[in-house]
């Protein structure tokens, strides 16, 4: 258990839909990224937060929103979905610290299917 | 921004053969390179990782190799094991910036 945890673990929705995607991170770490899995793809960073504010950003579609609350938990919204949102969502937590030997470690994903 | 080449995308070795997964980073800055381990359907874990002011590092099977001046590392496992079948990404980052992973290397392990 890398103590990230991601809720829904599984979300079957229909297209045009909104859902949100829960995380919460490992004790102590104040840095939230959220990471989005197609079948047989990679690792498509989507947006970092770090306490509270937003740190980094990937190729996120403006259709997708993110924010870190204070008590340090995140959300990913996704609006008006379409089949290929599709997806394995990945959130993982990390000190933020940028020290050289950070290390991050990630949820076991929600599993968004969009029929 | 960083830019993280893996190779290759798949990998079948037989149980007991040696595999060697390879990338490469853009960014002279990197001083960071983690390698993260993804089974089917479940979320990846880190399972080494080296910093740029050191040329090696290993842990039982596995091994990580660093070079700076052509700026690629790769992945060693030795003595292959059914288990160890699963996809395996590389990674690079420069200080507070993101982890940029790589495209992931599929290693198949037949026994």
């Amino acid at each position: 258990d890398s103590g990230v945890t991601q809720t829904p673990k599984h979300l079957i929705t229909a297209t045009g839909q909104r859902v949100t995607l829960r995380c919460s991170p490992r004790s102590g770490d104040l840095s939230v990224y959220w990471y989005q899995q197609s079948l047989d793809q990679g690792l498509q960073f989507l947006i970092q937060y770090y306490n509270g504010e937003e740190r980094a950003k990937g190729n996120i579609l403006e259709r997708f929103s993110a924010q870190q609350f204070p008590d340090l938990h995140s959300e990913l919204n996704l609006s008006s979905l379409e089949l290929g949102d599709s997806a394995l969502y990945f959130c993982a937590s990390s000190t933020g610290t940028g020290l050289h030997n950070e290390k991050l470690f990630f949820g076991s994903g929600t599993q968004l299917s969009v029929l | 921004g960083e830019n993280v080449e893996q190779h290759p995308s798949t990998l079948s070795v037989q149980e007991g053969d040696s595999a060697v997964i390879k990338c490469t980073y853009s960014d002279s800055a990197s001083n960071y390179f983690p390698w993260y381990k993804q089974e089917l359907g479940k979320r990846p874990q880190l399972i080494i990782d080296i910093r740029s002011n050191v040329g090696e590092k290993k842990d039982q099977r596995i091994a990580v190799t660093l070079n700076k001046t052509a700026k690629h590392f790769s992945l060693h496992i030795t003595e292959t094991q059914p288990e160890d079948s699963a996809v395996y990404f590389c990674a690079a980052r420069a200080g507070f910036q993101k982890l940029v992973f790589g495209t992931g290397t599929r290693l198949l392990v037949s026994p």
